[in-house]
């Protein structure tokens, strides 16, 4: 399946540092999107990129996505405890836009 | 605005038993989705629909049933629990072009 792979599993930095979390996937796209889980709850919407794009920002967060590499990077800067989560992102099929796969995340930590 | 709203929370089920998972969004969306998470996992897409009268499969369909009659409402019937269905399972819905808005999820444990 399309089912993107984030990298790397897991994060640990402390607050006020820079967080970077990437996302492969196989085949071409219309968008990919970014989300947020806190621990036992439902999934937040961060940011959707389209495939003619190659960065975007959301106040302290960018993201960048590369086509020919199939891969998206989203870079959370001057991190904060409560930037704590799990984070996921979620591709098209490309042929089809309707449906979109989830990866299996990187579980952030920010230490206070 | 409530956004979506799933119903039950939480769900205890004998093997064997069927139940329906209800999902309702007050935002007018067209597309509309289910998922399912398992521990430490992401999440894999079991069914999906892309406006009123319109459904389709997603990864993980075998055992599971939709139907959309109104744009609102979008239940996920079990046909038969198992207990490799325990897991959490998730509505979403969107409109073109825009990200999910999630429900907060039904916890179902199949014993």
């Amino acid at each position: 399946s399309q089912q993107g792979e984030e990298d790397p599993q897991a994060l640990s930095i402390q607050e006020g540092e820079n967080a970077t979390m990437n996302c492969s996937y196989k085949t071409s796209i219309n968008n990919l999107q970014w989300y947020r889980q806190n621990s036992g709850r439902g999934l937040v919407h961060l940011i959707l990129i389209r495939s003619n794009e190659r960065e975007k920002h959301s106040g302290r967060l960018r993201v960048t996505l590369d086509t020919s590499k199939k891969s998206s990077s989203l870079l959370i800067t001057a991190s904060r405890a409560a930037d704590t989560a799990s984070y996921f992102c979620a591709t098209d099929e490309g042929y089809n836009f309707n449906k979109f796969y989830f990866g299996s995340g990187t579980k952030l930590n920010v230490k206070p | 605005n409530a956004g979506v709203t799933q119903t039950p929370k939480f769900q205890v089920l004998k093997t064997g038993q069927s139940m329906t998972l209800q999902c309702a969004q007050d935002m007018n969306h067209e597309y509309m989705s289910w998922y399912r998470q398992d521990p430490g996992m992401g999440l894999r897409l079991i069914h999906y629909s892309v406006g009123a009268g319109i459904t389709d499969q997603g990864e993980v369909p075998n055992g599971y049933n939709v139907s959309r009659s109104t744009t609102e409402d979008f239940p996920l019937r079990l046909l038969s629990a198992a207990p490799s269905q325990t897991s959490v399972y998730f509505c979403a819905s969107r409109r073109a072009n825009y990200g999910y808005t999630f429900g907060s999820g039904t916890r179902l444990t199949v014993v």
